[in-house]
């Protein structure tokens, strides 16, 4: 059975901090790594990181996928108040090719 | 291009009682994926619908049904309901049924509430 298992449960950091986001999954026959926020109500994508695309960035948030280690951090920096919201890492695998799965999240707040 | 249109956003139900959930697939996706996420959890898969026919399953009991209509919109209906049942609902659509190459695209998701 596939899991991701995501570190820190929580964080608390003040505007401008940087801040690093763990995921870390077993499955069988890797496909895709995935990073959502979740603010309200429905996750909205961030990033998606397979073999061929290893590292993405947009503006002030970037992700790196390590295959080696099966793990994926997410970083943000010169964070801002509405960043404050649950960040979800969901994986793919081969096995079940139709599905994510997904880990509990980190719940990020972000003080002013 | 709308997106994922789920219906309604907000429920409450009294335990034994039955609940029908409704998503309108984003324009040109052919697949609707249903999860459900309990308070303080990550999303946990239900089941998959590709061209009106269950595709996958996740580790969800029988009275967790769906369908998915020609149009490619969908319903998630719940029997029987439980106090653990009491979670937001989100769907999502794609097209084709293999995750491995496009994101997912929630839609708002349905609070349900089991009293």
């Amino acid at each position: 059975e596939d899991k991701v298992v995501q570190s820190p449960l929580s964080l608390v950091v003040h505007e401008g901090d940087t801040v690093t986001l763990n995921c870390s999954y077993e499955v069988t026959n890797f496909r895709s790594l995935l990073w959502y926020k979740q603010e309200k109500k429905a996750p909205t994508f961030l990033f998606m990181l397979t073999s061929s695309g290893i590292e993405k960035k947009s503006g002030r948030l970037s992700s790196i996928l390590d295959k080696k280690e099966l793990s994926s951090i997410l970083n943000i920096t010169a964070t801002q108040t509405g960043d404050s919201a649950i960040y979800l890492c969901a994986v793919n695998s081969g096995g079940s090719n139709y599905k994510l799965t997904f880990g509990k999240g980190t719940l990020l707040t972000v003080n002013p | 291009e709308t997106g994922v249109t789920q219906s309604p956003t907000h429920l409450i139900k009294t335990r034994g009682q039955q609940v029908t959930l409704r998503c309108s697939s984003q324009s040109g996706h052919n697949t609707v994926s249903w999860y459900q996420q309990a308070l303080g959890q990550g999303p946990q898969f239900i089941f998959q619908y590709y061209r009106e026919e269950e595709n996958g399953r996740g580790n969800f009991p029988p009275r967790f049904s769906g369908l998915q209509f020609p149009n490619y919109s969908s319903e998630l209906n719940v029997n029987a309901l439980e106090l653990d049942d009491s979670a937001l609902y989100l769907c999502a659509s794609s097209w084709g049924h293999d995750l491995g190459n496009s994101p997912l695209h929630f839609g708002n998701g349905t609070r349900l509430t089991v009293t």
